[in-house]
């Protein structure tokens, strides 16, 4: 079974600079992949923030970017706002049409 | 802009059935990939089914045999027939548009699986 791993929980300063990143329990993370990563708050349905490793969806501020650093994909809020406080998604592909997603990160801004 | 609006949720005793919709608009339709993806209640995102364009479908092992995804394109509408439910199906379900990764999210609909 494909595990997809996220830190649970990261925090940042207002202002701050935060990378949140994205693992496959088996292996390294290509393009291929096509990461994406998506902000959830409470009660509120998933919004892509990210989508094609490093394509920022319609309405996304500039300060949220992504990319694969190393062997992991990674999104990068720069300029932390308090109303970035929320879980984090991250999902891959496996090809076939199939996907997993990470477990989330929760972030708070402090 | 696109929109996926989600509909069909609703309470079922285990063993039953629901149809699930996802009425499409401000894009078109037929080509795209389509995916449903569910949540539990307090816990993470989980992939459910995914169709392409043509019709070939793929299914979570936990959901294979008892789920089938179709499309519509002439109604610009996906679906989900979700049978023999059980009380751990019980999630909102959200529709998802492919493009080269998740690009756009329903506001998803609530499935509850009690007796």
């Amino acid at each position: 079974q494909t595990v997809v791993t996220q830190d649970p929980s990261f925090s940042v300063s207002p202002g701050g600079t935060v990378t949140l990143t994205c693992g496959l329990g088996s292996g390294s993370i290509s393009a291929s992949n096509y990461p994406s990563w998506f902000q959830q708050t409470p009660g509120q349905a998933p919004r892509t923030l990210i989508y094609n490793t490093r394509i920022r969806s319609s309405g996304v501020p500039d300060r949220f970017s992504g990319a694969i650093l190393g062997n992991k994909a990674a999104l990068t809020i720069t300029g932390a706002q308090a109303d970035d406080e929320s879980h984090y998604y991250c999902v891959l592909s496996m090809g076939s049409g199939t996907w997993v997603f990470g477990g989330g990160t929760k972030l708070t801004v402090l | 802009e696109v929109q996926l609006v989600e509909s069909g949720g609703g309470l079922v005793q285990p063993g039953g059935s629901l149809r699930l919709s996802c009425a499409a608009s401000g894009f078109t339709f037929s080509p795209y990939w389509m995916d449903w993806v569910r949540q539990a209640p307090g816990k993470g995102l989980v992939w459910v089914s995914h169709i392409n364009g043509e019709g070939k479908t793929n299914y979570a092992d936990s959901v294979k045999g008892r789920f089938t995804i179709s499309r519509d394109n002439a109604k610009n509408t996906l679906y989900l027939q979700m049978n023999s439910l059980r009380v751990d199906d019980t999630a909102l379900y959200y529709c998802v548009r492919e493009n080269w990764g998740i690009d756009s999210w329903g506001q998803g609909t609530l499935v509850t699986v009690s007796s």
